[in-house]
């Protein structure tokens, strides 16, 4: 089974605190994925990356980088946390034979204060 | 744009009957669509996918069928289960981007003993 990894279920940061959200795919993917999820928006993509130190913009990437220095991790970078990026972030991962999933990780819920 | 949506925010069945989740789509390109199952306090976890060149496909109790002519999907689940309360997802391949999934905002299944 695939598994993606997160390392961290919940996290609280200041206001302006730089955070950084760590993932862990073991099956050797090379697409990864980073989505947060709100209540009435369901799930939104930041940033994804096709291939070691490639990174492409997804449909919210304002206050967000990433990097990926090795193929099985991909880092999510909040350069000065706001409260307004309260929320569930989601690490994903898929192979790019055909058309495959996604496979998630169990997300860490971020809180800013 | 482009959108995935689900018909139904919240959906109550009885232990034993079968349950539909209804999906709706607008890129009549989309090529690939996934159903995901989140319970609470984890990821999304992968249940089953359907090709275009498919109308239904049937997995362990469940089955996916897909109607292009008026874009819609709907997730059949037989002789529900209390483990079965979930949010569900619908997916459907965004274009463009390799691996980029344009979601639904969920339907709440929950199954009363």
């Amino acid at each position: 089974d695939v598994k993606v990894t997160q390392s961290s279920r919940y996290l609280v940061k200041r206001t302006g605190e730089k955070v950084f959200l760590e993932c862990v795919q073991d099956m050797d993917h090379e697409n990864m994925f980073w989505y947060r999820q709100d209540p009435g928006l369901g799930l939104r993509l930041i940033y994804f990356s096709y291939d070691v130190k490639m990174k492409e913009k997804g449909d919210i990437p304002e206050g967000y980088s990433v990097s990926r220095e090795k193929k099985e991790r991909f880092s999510l970078i909040l350069e000065s946390a706001s409260t307004n990026q309260t929320s569930m972030y989601l690490c994903a991962s898929s192979g790019i034979q055909g058309f495959s999933p996604l496979h998630f990780g169990n997300g860490t819920r971020l809180t800013v204060t | 744009g482009e959108s995935v949506g689900l018909h139904l925010p919240t959906l109550s069945v009885q232990e034993g009957d079968n349950s539909i989740i209804n999906c709706a789509y607008s890129n009549s390109a989309s090529d690939y669509f996934i159903w995901y199952k989140q319970e609470s306090g984890k990821g999304p976890q992968f249940i089953i996918d359907i090709r275009s060149n498919m109308d239904k496909r049937q997995g362990q109790r469940v089955t996916v069928l897909l109607n292009k002519t008026v874009k819609h999907l709907s997730l059949q689940i037989a002789a529900t289960q209390p483990g079965d309360s979930a949010v569900y997802f619908c997916a459907g391949e965004g274009g463009g981007s390799q691996g980029n999934l344009i979601f639904g905002k969920g339907t709440k299944l929950s199954v009363k003993p």
